[in-house]
C-alpha cells in the first residue's frame, strides 16, 4: 500500500507562535490531498483541502510541491483552540479509491 | 450540512461475540468507507464499497469482517467473532465521488473484552 507519512511530534508552542507540518507520500500519481484535524477521541474533520497552487484559509495555508512529493500546512498565530492531532490525507487514483491516511501530527499550544 | 450517522456510539461485547456497526451514509454519496483506529494509533482502511459491493479492502479486512447494505439505506460492518485487538474505534466515512473530501461519522467505539 501507498506510504504517507507524517512526523507525529508532539509541536509544543506558545500561543501566537508559527508553526508548519510536512507530509510526504510515496504515490507520485496521487491527485488529491487533504488536511483533516482530529480531536481526542472524536471523528477526523476537514481543516482543508490542499490545492497545486497552495491556498489559504484564514491563519492556515496549505502548499503542495509534487516534485518532491509533500505538502504542508502553515498556522499563523496559534491559539489554544489549535491543540490537536493534524492528519494528512492521500487520494491515489486508480480503480480502487482509497482516501490514505498519515499517522498525524500532534499539536500544544500552551499559554 | 449533511450527516453521516452512526451507531450506537459505543459497543462493549465479550470475546469471541458478534457485533454489527451501523452507518446511514449521506443520501446522494457513492463511496463508503470503513476505517478504524486503535487508541494513539493512525486511521487505517479497512473496506471500500461501491455500487453494492466490496471494490477494495485491507488485510485487516479478513474473514471474521463482512459488509452489507442491506435496504439501501444503513451501511453496515459484521464482526463475527470478536478478539481483543478489535478494540478501536471504527469510523464510516462517504464521499461523493473520486478526489473529493471524506464525511465522517462520529464513529462506535468498540472494546472487547
Amino acid at each position: 500500500r501507498k506510504e504517507v507519512e507524517q512526523d507525529p511530534g508532539p509541536f509544543n508552542v506558545p500561543e501566537g507562535a508559527t508553526v508548519a507540518f510536512n507530509c510526504t507520500y510515496s504515490n507520485s500519481a496521487s491527485q488529491s490531498f487533504f488536511w483533516y484535524r482530529q480531536d481526542c477521541r472524536k471523528e477526523p474533520k476537514l481543516l482543508m483541502s490542499v490545492y497545486s497552487s497552495g491556498n489559504e484559509d484564514g491563519r492556515f495555508t496549505a502548499q503542495l510541491n509534487r516534485a518532491s512529493q509533500y505538502i504542508s500546512l502553515l498556522i499563523r498565530d496559534s491559539k489554544l483552540s489549535d491543540s490537536a492531532t493534524y492528519l494528512c490525507v492521500v487520494n491515489d487514483p486508480g480503480g480502487s479509491y482509497i482516501p490514505t491516511f498519515g499517522r498525524g501530527t500532534s499539536l500544544i499550544v500552551h499559554p | 450540512e449533511p450527516e453521516v450517522t452512526q451507531t450506537p456510539s459505543h459497543q462493549v461485547t465479550q470475546m469471541g461475540q458478534e457485533v454489527i456497526l451501523r452507518c446511514v451514509p449521506i443520501s446522494n454519496h457513492l463511496y463508503f468507507y470503513w476505517y478504524r483506529q486503535i487508541l494513539g494509533q493512525k486511521v487505517e482502511f479497512l473496506v471500500s464499497f461501491y455500487n453494492n459491493e466490496i471494490s477494495e479492502k485491507s488485510e485487516i479486512f479478513d474473514d471474521q469482517f463482512s459488509v452489507e447494505r442491506p435496504d439501501g439505506s444503513n451501511f453496515t460492518l459484521k464482526i463475527r467473532s470478536t478478539k481483543l485487538e478489535d478494540s478501536a474505534m471504527y469510523f464510516c466515512a462517504t464521499i461523493t465521488g473520486v478526489n473529493e473530501k471524506l464525511f465522517f461519522g462520529s464513529g462506535t467505539q468498540l472494546s472487547v473484552l
